[in-house]
């Protein structure tokens, strides 16, 4: 069974400085993949950035880059430069993948870390 | 595109009382996957199809009843709603094969008394 734990329940971050947001993770599956969501207080979520279990390099997207750590199983979120608009709930998922890197949809949440971005 | 739509936004419900939770995308989507989230937690998933005619469970199907005649639509059905069923519930899809992320729609929130 796949297992992703998010240690910090909340982070504070002054504007225009980086955060980084913790994600481990258990799997037993060879193949996998890495998804970071933003759920502002709206309520949708959104996608910002993913990583694959083969993937050579860490994935970027703008300011968001996500840390692959493989043999420590973690795969943590660093935002660079923050917005007052980055405050929001963050939450860390993965899914189990065949080694072509498709899916059957399923996605494991952590429990989330809620972001605050001061002025 | 509309992308993932769900209605309706807010339900109350009484205890016992059954409803379908609407959940449509127009992508082509093959996967489609219902989740709830209650207060301080991620998502769980309910059920999730991988294509018309298929689906399957998840990690917390017990109360609800899902069905896939078209690849657009993916209705969750509460059979008999239970306070423990209070919740968002998140309809989402993906295409495969390939490493996109799913899409979420807005969500629908449900009160049970």
């Amino acid at each position: 069974a796949q297992k992703i734990t998010q240690t910090q329940p909340g982070m504070f971050v002054q504007e225009k400085e980086a955060v980084t947001l913790d994600c481990t993770y258990d799997t037993s599956d060879p193949s996998y993949g890495l998804f970071w969501y933003k759920q502002p207080s709206s309520g949708e979520m959104i996608f910002l950035i993913y990583q694959g279990s083969y993937d050579q390099q860490n994935a970027t997207e703008g300011r968001y880059s996500l840390n692959f750590q493989k043999a420590r199983k973690s795969a943590n979120l660093v935002i660079s430069a923050s917005q007052l608009g980055d405050s929001a709930m963050y939450f860390c998922a993965m899914r189990e993948e065949n080694a072509g890197g498709t899916s059957y949809g399923k996605l494991t949440f952590g429990q989330g870390t809620i972001l605050t971005v001061h002025p | 595109n509309a992308g993932v739509t769900q209605t309706p936004k807010f339900q109350v419900l009484k205890t016992g009382q059954s409803m379908t939770l609407q959940c449509a995308q127009d992508m082509n989507h093959e996967y489609m996957s219902w989740y709830r989230q209650d207060p301080g937690m991620g998502l769980r998933l309910i059920h999730y199809s991988v294509g018309a005619g298929i689906t399957d469970q998840g990690e917390v199907p017990n109360g609800y009843n899902v069905s896939r005649s078209t690849t657009e639509d993916f209705p969750l059905r509460l059979l008999s709603a239970a306070p423990s069923q209070t919740s968002v519930y998140f309809c989402a899809s993906s295409y495969s094969p390939g490493r996109e992320t799913q899409y979420f729609g807005p969500g629908t929130r449900l009160l049970v008394l």
